[in-house]
């Protein structure tokens, strides 16, 4: 299994500002993929991020409000921009195992709008 | 598009008892079928993964199979304890995609 770590563990924001979360893993992954669950619900997968080429965004989510890097193999980014009520969730990253696909998450970024 | 139901939504039952939740998805080419759980305000720990190939797996207490011609999956948990008390959460995988998952069943063991 992945240790994952994300930053920060939670924040509070103001309408309009943007908050970038950082993800990083203790052992080199080919694929890194950010969810969000918003309050009440299950994870909607937004994107999957692999190292050296562009994200792939699920339907709904787009580049320009949630521009993801990734830099290296074991690094990612979520940026949450221009950010409304509704973006309040909790942000996850995962990673995925290597022959068994076996998906492993980090403790999440609780994020609130005001 | 993958669709995962997970039935109960909400269980609670006393302490001792064994317990069986339930997880439907739609799409038959599932390349794996994932059982998390999610204690509040944490992340998510995985609990079983089962392979497309594989009919059950079995991690101490808990036990999950697959079938992927009826497209369900259960979480079979014996002899349960306060412990145990989370949201379950099914999620059903597309090999390099990522997962779909359902609403989870909020279980609560009675001590």
């Amino acid at each position: 299994s992945a240790v994952i770590s994300q930053k920060p563990s939670r924040d509070i924001c103001q309408r309009g500002t943007s908050l970038t979360i950082q993800c990083q893993v203790d052992s080199q992954v080919t694929m890194m993929f950010w969810y969000r669950q918003q309050p009440g619900q299950s994870l909607t997968l937004i994107a999957t991020a692999n190292q050296g080429s562009e994200a792939t965004y699920e339907s709904g989510f787009v580049i320009d409000k949630f521009p993801i890097s990734r830099p290296n193999l074991t690094f990612s980014t979520l940026t949450v921009s221009n950010m409304s009520p509704e973006d309040s969730s909790i942000y996850l990253c995962s990673v995925r195992g290597g022959t068994t696909y076996e998906q492993y998450f980090g403790p999440g970024t609780r994020l609130t709008v005001t | 598009k993958q669709e995962v139901t997970q039935i109960p939504a909400a269980l609670s039952v006393p302490e001792g008892e064994n317990l069986v939740l339930n997880c439907s998805f739609t799409d038959s080419a599932i390349y794996n079928l994932q059982w998390f759980r999610q204690d509040p305000g944490k992340g998510l720990t995985s609990l079983l993964l089962i392979q497309s190939s594989q009919r059950e797996q079995t991690s101490g207490r808990l036990n999950a199979s697959l079938d992927k011609s009826s497209g369900r999956s259960t979480l079979y948990i014996a002899a349960s304890q306060p412990g145990d008390s989370a949201t379950y959460l099914c999620a059903g995988g597309g090999g390099a995609d990522g997962l779909t998952f359902g609403k989870g069943t909020h279980l609560i063991i009675q001590p």
